[in-house]
């Protein structure tokens, strides 16, 4: 059974860059079936859409987001990560990796999640 | 970019009650790409509903969605004391993904 991990510092000073990786267990990046995505939730408020990106290396941005936003694949360590540039306040939430399935584009495995707060 | 809006915000209902849940696109989204998630607090989002109408694996009959175009719904025929929880619908089109606001479904 496929389990995703998110993790990564929970404190990035404003200004700073945001790294986060997510772990695939159980399962292989490398897949022409999923994608990988982020997502977020600040505190109190609803869910945003980060990102989503192929194993092949092809990346579809939050337009909101894309100017800060580098998303990556490892397939060496099963791993696909997010960099966040020039954070502030309003960037702190609650960060997730999810699998998407190819061809419906639904999310159907997420991670527990990781708390980034942006203060310094 | 296609904006989901999902109402009510809040529902109150009780154990048993039937509860409907309203996801409005700004624009036609295909039913193949119209999802449901159930998010208890604390806890990750889970998929409930795909492509408008069928159940993930594990969902309870007795949620079930259904709609087309800019309308979808969301029904739980009878809330059980695990369903109270926050709502949200999700779309893809054009390489974009975007999720409703969210509706809270209360113990009233």
């Amino acid at each position: 059974q496929v389990q995703l991990q998110e993790s990564g510092p929970g404190l990035v000073k404003p200004s700073e860059t945001l790294s986060l990786t997510c772990t695939v267990s159980g399962g292989s990046i490398n897949s022409n079936t999923y994608y990988w995505g982020w997502i977020r939730q600040p505190p109190g408020k609803g869910l945003e859409w980060i990102g989503t990106i192929y194993s092949g290396g092809s990346a579809y941005y939050n337009p909101s987001l894309k100017s800060r936003l580098t998303m990556s694949v490892d397939t060496s360590n099963n791993q696909f990560s997010l960099k966040l540039n020039s954070v502030t306040a309003a960037d702190t939430a609650v960060f997730y990796c999810a699998r998407v399935v190819f061809g419906y584009y639904y999310m159907d495995v997420w991670g527990k999640g990781t708390t980034v707060t942006v203060s310094s | 970019e296609i904006v989901l809006t999902q109402s009510p915000g809040t529902l109150s209902l009780s154990p048993g009650e039937r509860a409907t849940l309203s996801c409005r696109a700004s624009q036609s989204v295909s039913s193949t790409y119209l999802d449901w998630y159930q998010q208890k607090p604390g806890q990750a989002p889970r998929l409930l509903i795909y492509a408008a109408s069928s159940r993930a694996t594990g969902i309870p009959d007795r949620f079930s969605g259904s709609g087309s175009g800019t309308d979808f719904t969301l029904t739980i025929s009878r809330l059980e004391p695990e369903d109270f929880a926050v709502y949200y619908c999700q779309q893809y089109g054009s390489s974009l993904w975007t999720f409703g606001q969210g509706t809270k479904v209360e113990l009233k």
